[in-house]
């Protein structure tokens, strides 16, 4: 079974400065995808950025980039300039790939980010 | 569309009364899923739908837990007997896989949640 860490339960950035939040995750899988969702107070979940394992460069989607190291079995989340609007719940999740069929998403228990003025 | 859309957004009931919830997925989605979240914990996953086939449930869905999707519309989770333990977050999403596509990141759209507080 796969599982995921996320050792920070909570973290606070200035505005404007640069924060990055941990994952680890255990699986036997080449194959998977990983994912970092942001879940803003009392508002839905929303993808922030993906990566699939087998693609070696760092996924990046305008300020949020990811450094994925797979045989560390590491992917952690770094928010650059950061807005209050950044402010939430992020999660990481696993997806082992599997055509067709259920493609199990398992979550972190997430990390709580404040973003001071 | 404007989304993944949840009803009711909070319900507060007595232990023992049953209670429903609706998920509205985005119109062109097949897949369909429930998740429940609790305070501090990352959702976890008790079901889902491919069209209107209900083809996995988790061991979280006890007897008590019933979902339906009639005509791969909407959907419904009924939850009857409630129990205290039942009180959390049951957030809907879907997604759109094609399953003849090999690969391909079967990315979740999410509701914003029905909050359930069983008292």
């Amino acid at each position: 079974a796969q599982t995921v860490t996320q050792s920070q339960p909570e973290m606070s950035v200035q505005e404007a400065e640069t924060v990055t939040l941990s994952c680890t995750y255990d699986t036997s899988e080449n194959n998977y995808y990983l994912f970092w969702y942001k879940q803003p107070p009392s508002r839905q979940m929303i993808l922030v950025i993906r990566q699939e394992a087998y693609k070696q460069q760092n996924a990046t989607e305008n300020r949020f980039s990811v450094n994925f190291q797979k045989a560390a079995k590491s992917f952690s989340l770094k928010i650059s300039d950061s807005q209050l609007g950044d402010t939430a719940m992020y999660f990481c999740a696993f997806m082992k790939h599997k055509v067709g069929g259920y493609q199990k998403v398992t979550f972190g228990i997430g990390t709580k980010l404040q973003v001071i003025p | 569309d404007t989304g993944v859309s949840q009803n009711p957004r909070h319900k507060i009931t007595k232990r023992g009364q049953n209670v429903t919830f609706r998920c509205d997925p985005i119109s062109e989605h097949n897949r369909l899923y429930w998740y429940r979240q609790t305070l501090g914990q990352g959702p976890e996953f008790l079901t889902y739908f491919q069209n209107e086939a209900q083809l996995e449930k988790s061991r979280l869905l006890s007897d008590r837990f019933s979902a339906e999707r009639p005509k791969g519309s909407f959907s419904t989770l009924e939850i009857q007997r409630t129990e205290q333990g039942d009180s959390a977050m049951y957030l809907c999403a879907s997604s759109l896989v094609h399953t003849a596509f090999q690969g391909g990141a079967n990315v979740l759209t999410f509701g914003a949640g029905s909050r359930l507080t069983v008292l």
